[in-house]
């Protein structure tokens, strides 16, 4: 059965700083890899995904993460971070185009 | 694309009643899923379908949670004699099925949250 472990539940950050939020996953297959972040009271958005290819994928406002397989990681990282990052976000992993698990999330505070 | 959508926002009701949730997926997407968002914890899966076939339940469902879609479009999730654990968030999100070369995507809509007093 396929798990995903994100280990900080909360990530304080000052604005411009860089950040790195951990997620690890376990599964017995090939997986699909995703970030998901969700501002309170909304649904989940799509931050980026890691499906094939390029272990590297970087997302539309300066997010990348990075497919490590040998260390079942996915973590997810920003250069400078802005006071609009501040969402919960969410790691989740899907066997090959099934139901998503998640992670419990972290929550990215930033302030000024 | 309208997106997701989410029919009601939010919903109390008193322990025992009935209720029952609308999804209305991306119009071309033809797997539709259901999780379950508790405070400080990631979504749970729930259920999903492919088309009007429901293809996976997970045991966290139980006989009083039904979902059904019945022409392949929107679906309804329908809680019976409601409990107090039932109070979460409900996401619906859908995707385009395996196979497709994109992927299983799923988008979400905004959820609806469930409150039983």
């Amino acid at each position: 059965a396929q798990s995903v472990t994100q280990l900080d539940s909360q990530v304080p950050v000052f604005e411009e700083a860089p950040v790195e939020l951990r997620c690890n996953y376990s599964s017995s297959v090939s997986v699909y890899l995703f970030w998901y972040v969700q501002y309170p009271n909304q649904g989940l958005q799509l931050l980026l995904k890691y499906l094939s290819g390029s272990t590297l994928v970087e997302s539309i406002n300066g997010f990348e993460a990075e497919f490590n397989k040998s260390q079942t990681s996915f973590h997810l990282r920003k250069p400078s971070v802005h006071i609009s990052d501040t969402a919960e976000y969410f790691c989740a992993v899907s066997e090959r185009g099934n139901k998503l698990t998640f992670g419990t999330g972290t929550q990215l505070k930033v302030e000024l | 694309d309208t997106g997701v959508s989410q029919d009601p926002r939010h919903k109390i009701t008193k322990r025992g009643q009935n209720v029952t949730f609308r999804c209305d997926p991306i119009s071309e997407h033809n797997r539709l899923y259901w999780y379950r968002q508790t405070l400080g914890q990631g979504p749970e899966f729930l259920t999903y379908f492919q088309n009007e076939a429901q293809l996976e339940k997970s045991r966290l469902l139980s006989d009083r949670f039904s979902a059904e879609r019945p022409k392949g479009s929107f679906s309804t999730l329908e809680i019976q004699r409601t409990e107090q654990g039932d109070s979460a968030m409900y996401l619906c999100a859908s995707s385009l099925g395996p196979g497709t070369g994109r992927g299983n995507i799923q988008y979400f809509g905004a959820g609806t949250r469930l409150s039983v007093l």
